[in-house]
């Protein structure tokens, strides 16, 4: 176990709406990265949170938002939902605090958002 | 042209079998490179990471990295059908940037 947990494990939505996804990382990681994994393809980077701030962020749409919050933990924000954005949802945590070996970084199991 | 690819397989080996997954990636920028071992319906793994090219072992993992000629290699000895799962090869820029995966593996290991 990575010590990176998500909620919910399963979601589903229908077109239009929209979601929240929450990731909660690991102890003393202070970085949260967020990635779509679609069905038989590796996960896509959507974007980057460090010290509350977005730190990169990926070929995805600005209906695509996140968060982080004091303690680390962080959020996924997807408005106006489009079937292909049925997918798996990783969040990742890392610790930018210097040294290769420790921003490294850890995947949580993941939601795995339905659109109908 | 994908940054990092991967050949989707599937790929079924007996047990005890000497098992070798590959990798191509295109940007010379690449510093870091990675193999992750993802189980159904799991979140990714990390198994190896290495720092630009030459060799890692750990167990019965060995990773190697050729700069030279952009390739990434994973090899499992004496595989176990515990080892059966998707790989996934990744590449990132620096320590703390986006990782970015090739499409992984699927890899079945027969008993």
């Amino acid at each position: 176990e990575t010590g990176v947990t998500q909620s919910p494990t399963h979601l589903i939505k229908t077109r239009g709406q929209q979601v929240t996804l929450r990731c909660s990382s690991q102890s003393g990681h202070n970085t949260v990265s967020w990635y779509q994994q679609a069905l038989g393809q590796g996960p896509q980077f959507i974007f980057q949170y460090y010290r509350e701030e977005e730190n990169g962020r990926g070929n995805f749409p600005p209906r695509f938002s996140g968060l982080q919050f004091p303690n680390y933990s962080s959020e996924l924000n997807v408005n106006a939902l489009e079937l292909d954005d049925s997918a798996l949802y990783l969040c990742a945590s890392s610790s930018a605090t210097g040294g290769r070996a420790k921003n490294i970084q850890y995947f949580g199991a993941g939601t795995r958002l339905s659109v109908l | 042209q994908k940054e990092v690819e991967q050949d989707p397989g599937p790929l079924s080996v007996p047990e005890g079998a000497i098992v070798s997954l590959n990798c191509t990636y295109s940007n010379s920028a690449f510093q870091y490179f990675m193999w992750y071992r993802q189980y159904s319906r799991k979140g990714p793994e990390l198994l190896m990471y290495t720092y630009s090219s030459g060799n890692k072992e750990d167990g019965r993992f060995t990773a190697q990295v050729d700069k030279s000629s952009k390739y990434i290699s994973l090899f499992i000895r004496d595989s176990q059908p515990s080892d059966s799962a998707t790989y996934l090869c990744a590449s990132a820029y620096s320590s703390a940037s986006k990782i970015i995966f090739g499409s992984g593996t699927r890899l079945s290991i027969r008993p």
